[in-house]
């Protein structure tokens, strides 16, 4: 258990529709990045947060947002979802400089 | 450009053989860390080590061992006498960036089955 939660584990939706995806970060932990795996993608960095400022942004859609709260959590925004949206979302938490990354169980989101 | 190459994309062995999953870099950075990540069947991604580019000592832990080798720009990584529960795809990362602001550039993954 890396001490990264995410919720919820599992999300069916339909094209057009929008989603949030929710983290809470390890205890101490003050940055959360956001990841999105996909079979044709592999592992893509999609943005950071630290202490609730947008730090890093990777390749993260218009239709995708995502804020850090004050008590740190974290969501993920999904709109106007698309079929190839579907994927597995993981959000990582980790503490000052280069430190590694712990990663939450992920949530897979199914696109219909 | 920031990189991450890992050429092998499945490996099959049989339990007990010893296997190594290579890992080649590329980074404009002269700080730089590197990191490996276990993805087993049930999805979730576990850390594994991190290295340092000022630190080019190799590492053991257990069965597992890594050589980092800045002159080719290779983080490889061995487990010895392999296990069926090591079974999983294997990542290795690059971290870019700098003080707060890193993300991780990550390899496709090796795909190890380790068969009884």
């Amino acid at each position: 258990d890396s001490g990264v939660t995410q919720t919820p584990k599992h999300l069916i939706t339909a094209t057009g529709q929008r989603v949030t995806l929710r983290c809470s970060p390890r205890s101490g932990d003050l940055s959360v990045y956001w990841y999105q795996q996909s079979l044709d993608q592999g592992l893509q960095f999609l943005i950071q947060y630290y202490n609730g400022e947008e730090r890093a942004k990777g390749n993260i859609l218009e239709r995708f947002s995502a804020q850090q709260f004050p008590d740190l959590h974290s969501e993920l925004n999904l709109s106007s979802l698309e079929l190839g949206d579907s994927a597995l979302y993981f959000c990582a938490s980790g503490r000052q400089g280069a430190g590694e990354q712990y990663f939450g169980p992920g949530t897979r989101l199914t696109v219909t | 450009a920031q990189k991450v190459t890992q050429a092998q994309t499945e490996i099959s062995v049989v339990e007990k053989e010893d296997v190594t999953l290579d890992c080649v870099y590329e980074t404009r950075d002269t700080t730089y860390y590197l990191f490996w990540y276990k993805q087993p069947p049930s999805g979730e991604l576990v850390f594994l080590i991190r290295r340092n580019s000022f630190d080019e000592q190799n590492e053991i832990s257990g069965r597992y061992s890594w050589n980092f080798q800045k002159s080719t720009s290779s983080f490889n990584f061995t487990i010895t006498a392999s296990q069926v529960v090591d079974s999983a795809v294997y990542f290795c990362a690059l971290s870019e960036g700098a003080g707060n602001n890193r993300k991780l550039i990550w390899g496709l993954g090796t795909s190890l089955a380790v068969n009884p």
